[in-house]
C-alpha cells in the first residue's frame, strides 16, 4: 500500500496565484515525521521543512505554509502569491518510528509549473 | 560550507561495465544513505548506513553494492550495470541514525546505461 500519496501529478497556474500541493500519509505508529522537499529544475533536493506527528500547528514561512491535520491524515502545501521561481517539483516524505533507520518513503511527487 | 557532494554529476556508460558513484560529507553525520529517482516513482532508498562499517538494504538494493569504511564517505558501486539502472542517483546524510532526524541531499548523479 502506498504510504505517501501526492494525488496531483502536474498543476499549472499563473503567476501569483495561490497554490496548494496536497499530501496523505499512512501510517500505524503515533510517532513519525512529515517533510517536504522541492526538486527545482536544476535537479537538486532542497529541505523545506519538517513537522513531527505531535504538533499540529500550522507552519508559515513567508509565502509557504503547511497545514497538518491528523484526523485526515494530510500534511498540505499551500504557496501564496505563487512566482515563477516556485516552479518545481515538490515531494512530500514520511519517516516512521517503526521504520527504524529505513529511511524516507516519498510520495511521487507534484510538479509545479507557475506561468508568467 | 556544510554539504554533501556526489560525483560524477552525470556518467554515460555501457552495460556491463563496472562504476562507481562517490560520496562525501563534511557534516560528521552519522546515517547516510543512497536513493534514485525514477519518473512516476518518485525516489527509492537503495542502501544505508547507520554508521562506519555499518549498512542494510534499502528497497530496490538489487544490482548494487555500498562500504562505509569512512565516516564521510559512502559510494555507491554497481558491479555489471544495466540499463534499468538508468536513474537520477541520489546520497543523503543525516546527524543522527534517526527516524527523527532530517536527510540531507546531494545534487544528484544522472547515470545512462546503453
Amino acid at each position: 500500500a502506498q504510504k505517501v500519496t501526492q494525488a496531483q501529478t502536474e498543476i499549472s497556474v499563473v503567476e501569483k496565484e495561490d497554490v496548494t500541493l496536497d499530501c496523505v500519509y499512512e501510517t500505524r505508529d503515533t510517532t513519525y515525521y512529515l517533510f517536504w522537499y522541492k526538486q527545482p529544475p536544476s535537479g537538486e533536493l532542497v529541505f523545506l521543512i519538517r513537522r513531527n506527528s505531535f504538533d499540529e500547528q500550522n507552519e508559515i514561512s513567508g509565502r509557504y505554509s503547511w497545514n497538518f491535520q491528523k484526523s485526515t491524515s494530510s500534511f498540505n502545501f499551500t504557496i501564496t502569491a505563487s512566482q515563477v521561481v516556485d516552479s518545481a517539483v515538490y515531494f512530500c516524505a514520511l519517516s516512521e518510528e517503526g521504520g527504524g533507520a529505513d529511511g524516507l518513503t516519498f510520495g511521487k511527487g507534484t510538479h509545479l509549473i507557475i506561468q508568467p | 560550507e556544510a554539504q554533501v557532494t556526489q560525483n560524477p554529476r552525470y556518467l554515460i556508460t555501457v552495460t556491463g561495465k563496472k562504476l562507481t558513484v562517490t560520496c562525501s560529507q563534511n557534516m560528521n553525520h552519522e546515517y547516510m544513505s543512497w536513493y534514485r529517482q525514477d519518473p512516476g516513482l518518485g525516489l527509492r532508498q537503495i542502501y544505508y548506513s547507520m554508521n562506519v562499517e555499518v549498512t542494510d538494504k534499502g528497497d530496490v538494493p538489487e544490482g548494487y553494492k555500498v562500504s562505509r569504511k569512512e565516516k564521510r564517505n559512502f559510494p555507491l558501486i554497481l558491479e555489471s550495470p544495466s540499463p534499468n539502472q538508468t536513474s537520477l542517483y541520489f546520497c543523503a546524510s543525516s546527524l543522527v541514525a534517526s527516524f527523527q532526524d532530517t536527510q540531507y541531499f546531494g545534487p544528484g548523479t544522472r547515470l545512462t546505461v546503453l
